[in-house]
Parts: structure tokens; C-alpha cells; sequence
């Protein structure tokens, strides 16, 4: 298993640019999220799903968009660019059913900069 | 107020030393991780506790639910110990709520 990928790994944006964060997992896992890391500061909740066409939002949804079509994918769309989103962006996944229940595994990240 | 705390930020010690990062919490829970992050930026789950005591090698977690507090040590510190460690709770699906981290730096 490949586990929590993301793609891409860097990227530079410049101020008011789109893009998409890709996430996929093969573990068969329902839950999906979207986190975000500032130097200094706690992970905070972008998005989240519980299931394939299920998303919700979590603490700093602002400026974001995500879309859940499969079980395996949970991309995040910025339409916008904004400096205020550079940031380590981390995707994770969980699972009801797994044998440690809702416990996260976690992307790689993705480390966005915006200028 | 953050709903969770850690502390201490920062946390330098010699090789052998026992280590003791604490996570204070003010919601209602059903369960606290705990996260170790790589200086590569890589994040893995250590623990995911909602009672009592785990072990994992050197690695021991406590959580006492009516303080709302847990604790993570570690035994026989070694440098490869140095990271970032995170407590993070989890109400229900909809992801964790983390604390800021600890930095720990095991010096030989």
C-alpha cells in the first residue's frame, strides 16, 4: 500500500492564481481531511468528508474548495491565491472499520508559497 | 484559550534522559493522539488513547479523562527522539483539534 499520497510536493503560486492539491489514498478509508500547518501554530481543519459526495467544512474552510467523487480522492481546490494560504498543506485519512479505528494516517504534504 | 495546550514549546535534554511532554484539553473528548512530525515534515500517529496507559517500546502515553490531561514520556531518550510532538483530540469525525507542538531535541 502507498498509504496517503499528495501531489504536488512544492509549488510557488502567484497572488490570485488557482490550483488544485491532489490527495488519494488505497486503504479504503471513509474519512478523509484536509489540514494546514503555520510555523508556529497547531494543524487547523480545512475540509473534511465522511464518504464518497459527503464534504464539510472545518475551522479555516475560507478560500478553499474540495470535492469527494471517489472513495480513493479528496482534492483541494484554491481559486484565488492569497498570501495568507502559504502554508504546509498535510491530507489524512481514517477509517470506522480499520483496526485502529479513527486513527489518522497522514500525507506527505504539500508546501505551498504564494507571492 | 486554545482548547489544547501543550507544554513545554521547547525542550532540550541530554542522551539518556526520561522526558515527559504534557497536554492539557477543555472540551469534551472521545479520544487523544498523539503525533510525532520528522524534521522532513512527515507526520505519524503514536498514540490514540481514551483511557488509562499505552506502551509502545520507550514511548508511554497517560490520559486521565476527569483532569483532562495527558502525558507522553519517554525512556532512555536517544537522538533520534528529536522532533516535533503534537497532542491532538478528536470529538467525533470531523477531524482533531491540535495543540501548537513540543520541540524536543535529544542531545548525545
Amino acid at each position: 500500500n502507498a498509504g496517503v499520497t499528495q501531489t504536488p510536493k512544492f509549488r510557488i503560486l502567484k497572488i490570485g492564481q488557482s490550483m488544485t492539491l491532489q490527495c488519494a489514498q488505497d486503504m479504503n478509508h471513509n474519512y478523509m481531511y484536509w489540514y494546514r500547518q503555520d510555523p508556529g501554530m497547531g494543524l487547523k481543519l480545512i475540509y473534511y468528508s465522511v464518504g464518497a459526495g459527503i464534504t464539510d467544512k472545518g475551522e479555516v474552510p475560507n478560500g478553499y474548495n474540495v470535492s469527494r467523487s471517489t472513495t480513493e480522492d479528496f482534492p483541494l481546490r484554491l481559486e484565488l491565491a492569497a498570501p495568507s494560504q502559504t502554508s504546509v498543506y498535510f491530507c489524512a485519512s481514517s477509517s470506522l472499520s480499520a483496526r485502529k479505528p479513527y486513527e489518522q494516517y497522514f500525507g506527505p504534504g504539500t508546501r505551498l508559497t504564494v507571492t | 484559550k486554545n482548547e489544547v495546550e501543550q507544554s513545554p514549546q521547547n525542550l532540550t535534554a541530554q542522551e539518556g534522559e526520561f522526558i515527559t511532554i504534557n497536554c492539557s484539553y477543555s472540551v469534551g473528548i472521545s479520544a487523544l493522539h498523539w503525533l510525532q512530525q520528522h524534521p522532513g515534515g512527515g507526520i505519524v500517529s503514536l498514540f490514540m488513547l481514551s483511557s488509562g496507559k499505552k506502551k509502545h517500546g520507550r514511548l508511554i502515553a497517560t490520559i486521565n479523562i476527569q483532569e483532562k490531561h495527558s502525558s507522553l514520556h519517554i525512556t532512555a531518550s536517544h537522538p533520534r527522539d528529536s522532533a516535533v510532538y503534537i497532542c491532538a483530540v478528536r470529538r467525533g469525525a470531523d477531524g482533531l483539534t491540535f495543540g501548537k507542538g513540543t520541540h524536543l531535541i535529544i542531545q548525545p
